[in-house]
């Protein structure tokens, strides 16, 4: 079955603990991003990435890092989380030729206490 | 540079009754246009998407959607709703010239079908 996974689906942590959440794809897309769903303000894209070892900015980039070593592979990594990430949090893969159809993973929802 | 204005944050109507979900976009040149849906607990899947042709698209399960270039709008419709249609659903929009990064999407609107 075609799908995006992530984990974990719910996370409770603290300010400042790194914390790491994996999306995988088993689509053979090149491309897969990371977007924070907030209220009344719908998604908004924090990375993105082209292919292997190519990524790059999204609109809300800040305090986030990504890795794209593997194709299927596109972790969101949080080296100090702060309660302004507390946030429900999508990883999406796209047809490699346009329209870029975008394949959703089922969410990741944190707090950061 | 392009935006969505989904213009209603919330729709709550009665199970069998019609309803519209309206979606306005800009845009300086063409674009392919997407409404998603997001069930509880889901993430976004989606619903229909307008690339080229005929202005009106559907989905499986009964909604449909028109492109109205002069009036920049993509409003989703059904003629009748049924309870499991309780769900948010996202506007969407991107150039066809684009990359897959530049698809935009509005900030959404919650559908409540009421028994």
């Amino acid at each position: 079955e075609a799908q995006v996974t992530q984990n974990p689906r719910y996370l409770i942590t603290v300010t400042g603990k790194k914390l790491t959440v994996t999306c995988s794809q088993n689509m053979n897309h090149e491309y897969m991003s990371w977007y924070r769903q907030d209220p009344g303000l719908g998604l908004r894209q924090i990375y993105y990435s082209m292919n292997v070892e190519v990524t790059d900015k999204g609109d809300v980039p800040e305090g986030y890092k990504v890795s794209r070593k593997e194709k299927r592979n596109f972790p969101l990594i949080l080296e100090s989380p702060s309660p302004n990430q507390t946030s429900l949090y999508f990883c999406a893969s796209s047809t490699p030729t346009g329209p870029y159809t975008q394949y959703f993973g089922p969410g990741t929802r944190l707090t950061v206490l | 540079a392009q935006s969505v204005t989904q213009l209603d944050s919330q729709v709550p109507v009665f199970e069998e009754a019609p309803v519209e979900l309206r979606c306005n976009y800009s845009s300086s040149v063409s674009v392919y246009l997407f409404w998603y849906v997001q069930y509880p607990n889901q993430g976004l899947q989606l619903l229909l998407k307008y690339l080229s042709g005929s202005t009106l698209v559907e989905s499986i399960n009964g909604f449909e959607a028109e492109f109205n270039k002069s009036q920049t709008s993509f409003h989703l419709r059904k003629p009748s709703v049924h309870i499991s249609d309780t769900a948010e659903y996202f506007c969407a929009v991107r150039t066809p010239s684009g990359s897959a990064r530049q698809l935009t999407f509005g900030s959404g609107t919650q559908l409540t079908v009421l028994p």
